[in-house]
């Protein structure tokens, strides 16, 4: 059985910094690529970043391009996301997701088929 | 990025009810298009992908039709485990984008 589970989310302050982790199991890992994606409070869904399976190839959306830096441990099979500069409008519950496929390539851009059950980050003074 | 609405935003429908949700992409998607489903408090889960291939375990009762622009999610005979939120997704254009979700209550 796929298994994700995040671990790392909590209180920061504006401008703070929080790793995320995502534990993944019940597949190859590095056989697909992963996304981060988040909710904020009684919002929808918003892509935050992707990684290919390698790890060679990372995707990262507008909003937090230069501040969210995701990266992946295959040996591990673990998923990171290193969030610098946070703001308010980071606030939300951050989701892993497995891709169906190993990559990105022009034209597939992510389709999530198996999802962990998120981790709440709250940016606040 | 190409923008994702969903329509109705929300609908109210009895048990037994035949119910079916719109998705429209600003540009086309070709069939580069999925569907999930969230209760409260719990992680999205995959239902249907490009356009209308059912995902492992999901039940018949549900199913997906659309190419290019135009997208539906019908549920044939809904049931109380079905009441929740529903999103779309476009896979095809980069970024990856959702919709504003559709929220389907007991009436």
């Amino acid at each position: 059985e796929v298994q994700l589970l995040e671990s790392g989310g909590g209180l920061v302050q504006p401008g703070g910094s929080l790793r995320l982790s995502c534990a993944a199991s019940g597949f190859t890992f590095s056989n697909n690529a992963m996304s981060w994606v988040r909710q904020a409070p009684g919002k929808g869904l918003e892509w935050v970043s992707g990684i290919s399976g390698s790890g060679r190839n990372t995707y990262y959306a507008d909003s937090v391009k230069g501040r969210f830096t995701i990266s992946r441990d295959n040996s591990k099979n673990t998923l990171y996301l290193q969030m610098n500069s946070l703001k308010a409008e980071d606030t939300a519950v951050y989701y892993c997701a497995r891709d169906l496929n190993v990559d990105f390539w022009s034209g597939y851009y992510g389709f999530f088929d198996c999802w962990g059950q998120g981790t709440l980050v709250t940016v606040s003074s | 990025d190409i923008q994702m609405t969903q329509s109705p935003s929300s609908l109210s429908a009895s048990v037994g009810d035949r119910v079916t949700i719109t998705c429209r992409a600003s540009q086309g998607v070709s069939n580069y298009l999925a569907w999930f489903q969230q209760k409260p408090g719990k992680a999205p889960k995959s239902l249907i992908y490009a356009a209308s291939t059912l995902q492992n375990g999901v039940p018949s009762k549900f199913s997906g039709s659309g190419s290019g622009t135009d997208f539906t999610l019908t549920i044939s005979s809904v049931q109380p485990e079905d009441f929740a939120t529903y999103y779309c997704q476009q896979y095809n254009s980069y970024p990856p984008t959702f919709g504003p979700g559709t929220k389907v209550d007991i009436k």
